[in-house]
């Protein structure tokens, strides 16, 4: 069965600093995804992760992965409060179809 | 363009009744998919279908839940005798292909309150 689980699952940081929030996965993957989660509301499309090295930047976010280890990062750069939201790793694998498998989410605040 | 839309947003319902559920993917996209997401979790898959028919059904969690998508565009979900653990928001979403090789878009979602 593939579980994917992420960490932290709380995460309060302060504006201007980095960190990171990392996702694991238990089997090899076809595609990860990222999504960001605004309370009450759906799940926005942020990153597609096809291949081991990979990775994307959007701002002040950078996600990479490496198949090899089974671990996806986001990286946040010197946040600010409009990143507050909770993110969320999904990955798809052939064998289990088109489903897309979710971690727990990180929730995320930043403080003014 | 028009993203996946959803309703009702919010239904409250009784123990014990039927309610449908309704998702209009985003026009052109020949997967459509649904998931539920309890409180503080990620979505949980549900069902994906390709065109008219179920590929894959699997998540389902018993038979009081069924989906149907006739014409292979809007789907509805419905579920029978409603009870409280199924109180949920419920998450369409669709995608230009099966989600292996595309992005899945999600819709605002219904909030559902079985009382």
């Amino acid at each position: 069965e593939l579980k994917v689980e992420q960490n932290p699952l709380f995460l309060s940081m302060q504006e201007g600093k980095n960190y990171t929030i990392y996702c694991n996965y238990s089997t090899t993957s076809d595609r990860l995804y990222w999504y960001r989660q605004d309370p009450g509301k759906s799940l926005e499309s942020l990153f597609v992760l096809l291949s081991n090295g990979a990775v994307k930047q959007e701002g002040r976010l950078m996600a990479s992965l490496d198949t090899k280890a089974r671990l996806s990062t986001l990286h946040i750069t010197a946040a600010v409060h409009d990143l507050s939201a909770t993110y969320f790793c999904a990955v798809t694998l052939r064998t289990s179809g088109s489903r897309l498998t979710f971690g727990e989410g990180t929730q995320l605040t930043v403080n003014p | 363009g028009a993203g996946v839309s959803q309703t009702p947003s919010n239904k409250v319902t009784e123990k014990g009744k039927y309610v449908e559920l309704r998702c209009d993917p985003i026009s052109g996209h020949t997967a459509l998919y649904w998931y539920r997401q309890s409180l503080g979790q990620g979505p949980e898959f549900l069902i994906y279908f390709q065109g008219t028919g179920a590929a894959d059904d699997s998540g389902l969690p018993n038979d009081r839940f069924f989906a149907v998508r006739p014409e292979g565009s809007v789907s509805t979900l419905k579920i029978q005798r409603t009870e409280r653990g199924d109180s949920a928001v419920y998450l369409c979403a669709s995608s230009l292909g099966p989600a292996s090789q595309e992005t899945q878009y999600f819709g605002p979602g219904t909030r559902l309150l079985v009382l």
